[in-house]
């Protein structure tokens, strides 16, 4: 799976954008970048994957680049209880077979600040 | 989304006694379940994958012995820790996907603390 780099630790003013950024320069055509983020004390949550295309949900905004090599996770509202460790994880989509696990980096601590 | 559950949320115990963690999924069957450990202020660290009906596959450095899987059901793996000593004491988290193409639901998690 493709290494990423995220920065260690970022703030955001609540009810503003959280914009954390990941590099996956030497990502292949077939990994999916995942997020996920973990409160202190719990277990990682699930945020959003993508391949190339921009993905939305109820939660967050994925905004991949053209090139691939990196991209960024848009919380649009933050609010304190976003504050968390967000995972960037690179790595391919099994269609069929067994799963594999998920290996995580150090991720960036988001700290939503009232 | 599924939902992995694990039990306990926390536990102390002794040195040198077994404490057993229990991983469902309860809404799914989950073939493969992976354990993971947390250290403070550290990421997570792949421990084993645990395989229903078969043996457990550990990561290196991982002392098989020590921590005992069992994957007996499709929705349900535990993670015994053998002889507990205080430098066990870790965060450990257990995760499953539904398929191998859906993402990964995590429990969440087991504060062990061995005195």
């Amino acid at each position: 799976d493709a290494k990423t780099t995220q920065p260690p630790s970022m703030d955001c003013a609540e009810g503003r954008a959280a914009n954390l950024p990941c590099n996956h320069s030497t990502i292949s055509g077939n990994e999916y970048v995942y997020w996920y983020r973990q409160i202190h004390s719990q277990g990682p949550q699930y945020i959003i994957h993508g391949l190339k295309n921009n993905e939305t949900n109820e939660m967050a905004s994925l905004i991949i680049t053209e090139d691939r090599k990196s991209s960024t996770l848009i919380l649009p509202h933050a609010t304190l209880r976003d504050t968390a460790v967000y995972y960037c994880i690179v790595r391919v989509r099994l269609l069929s077979g067994s799963a594999r696990q998920l290996t995580f980096g150090s991720g960036t601590q988001l700290t939503v600040l009232p | 989304g599924a939902v992995v559950s694990q039990h306990p949320s926390r536990v102390i115990c002794k040195s040198g006694t077994s404490v057993k963690i229990e991983c469902r999924s309860l809404d799914f069957q989950a073939t493969t379940m992976f354990w993971y450990r947390q250290f403070p202020k550290q990421s997570l660290m792949l421990m084993a994958t645990s395989n229903e009906g078969s043996k457990a596959t550990y990561e290196q450095g991982v002392e098989k012995d020590k921590f005992l899987i069992n994957h007996a059901s499709l929705t349900l793996s535990t993670l015994t820790v053998t002889s507990a000593h205080p430098e066990d004491s870790s965060f450990y988290i257990c995760s499953a996907r539904v398929r191998a193409d859906t993402e990964a639901f995590f429990g969440q998690g087991t504060r062990l603390t061995v005195v």
